[in-house]
């Protein structure tokens, strides 16, 4: 089975200060990694994902992620925040085949203060 | 542009009175999922659908019910709702097939229970 661990509950960062969002997964066999956001009463919109191919991968909202294999985490970070970033982050893993189920962590809450 | 809708956005409805939400596409997948989320939480997979095939997770509620009448289609019943059911409800999509797609959600449906 897999498992996903968001690390940090809540996140509160200063306007166009760097940010990082943790996350580690768990899994037996090979998985697809993926961020989405969740603004309030709204879907989950996918951020960035990561497949294959490049460690480092880049996403919409100046949003980047890297791939870490032997460290089994694919932490999120942007170099400048917005107020506009305020919302909850989930990190999801899917495995390569097979179903196609999404295990997500718990969520990181990303409050920017001005 | 092609969109997963769900409707309503908001619902409120008695203890124990049942009520169906719905969510339509128009991306042609060939998967729909319904998902449980409640406050400050992950969201949880209830069950999914492959073209007409079901598929329940095991701690799925047998109040929970699900139909899908074709391809763009799915709805969410809730046979006899308690207060525990009071959730945000979100449907997605997702075609089997191109393994490395993101799932896309719609917004979503909140649902309370009086």
């Amino acid at each position: 089975a897999q498992s996903v661990t968001q690390l940090d509950s809540q996140v509160p960062v200063f306007e166009e200060a760097p940010v990082e969002l943790r996350c580690n997964y768990s899994s037996s066999v090979s998985v697809y990694l993926f961020w989405y956001v969740q603004y309030p009463n709204q879907g989950l919109q996918l951020l960035l994902k990561y497949l294959s191919g490049s460690t480092l991968v880049k996403g919409i909202n100046g949003f980047e992620a890297e791939f870490n294999k032997s460290q089994t985490s694919f932490h999120l970070r942007k170099p400048s925040v917005h107020i506009s970033d305020t919302a909850e982050y989930f990190c999801a893993v899917r495995i390569i085949q097979g179903a196609q189920k999404l295990v997500f962590g718990q969520g990181t809450r990303l409050t920017i203060n001005p | 542009d092609a969109m997963v809708i769900q409707n309503p956005r908001y619902q409120v409805t008695q203890f124990g009175k049942p009520v169906t939400l719905s969510c339509s596409q128009t991306l042609n997948h060939n998967v729909m999922y319904w998902y449980q989320q409640k406050s400050s939480q992950a969201p949880k997979l209830l069950f999914h659908y492959y073209d007409k095939d079901f598929n329940n997770e095991a701690d799925t509620p047998d109040n929970f019910q699900s139909r899908r009448p074709n391809t763009s289609f799915c709805f969410l019943d809730i046979r006899s709702p308690g207060l525990g059911d009071a959730a945000m409800y979100l449907c997605a999509t997702s075609y089997l097939g191109h393994s490395n797609q993101p799932q896309h959600f719609g917004d979503g449906t909140r649902l309370s229970i009086l």
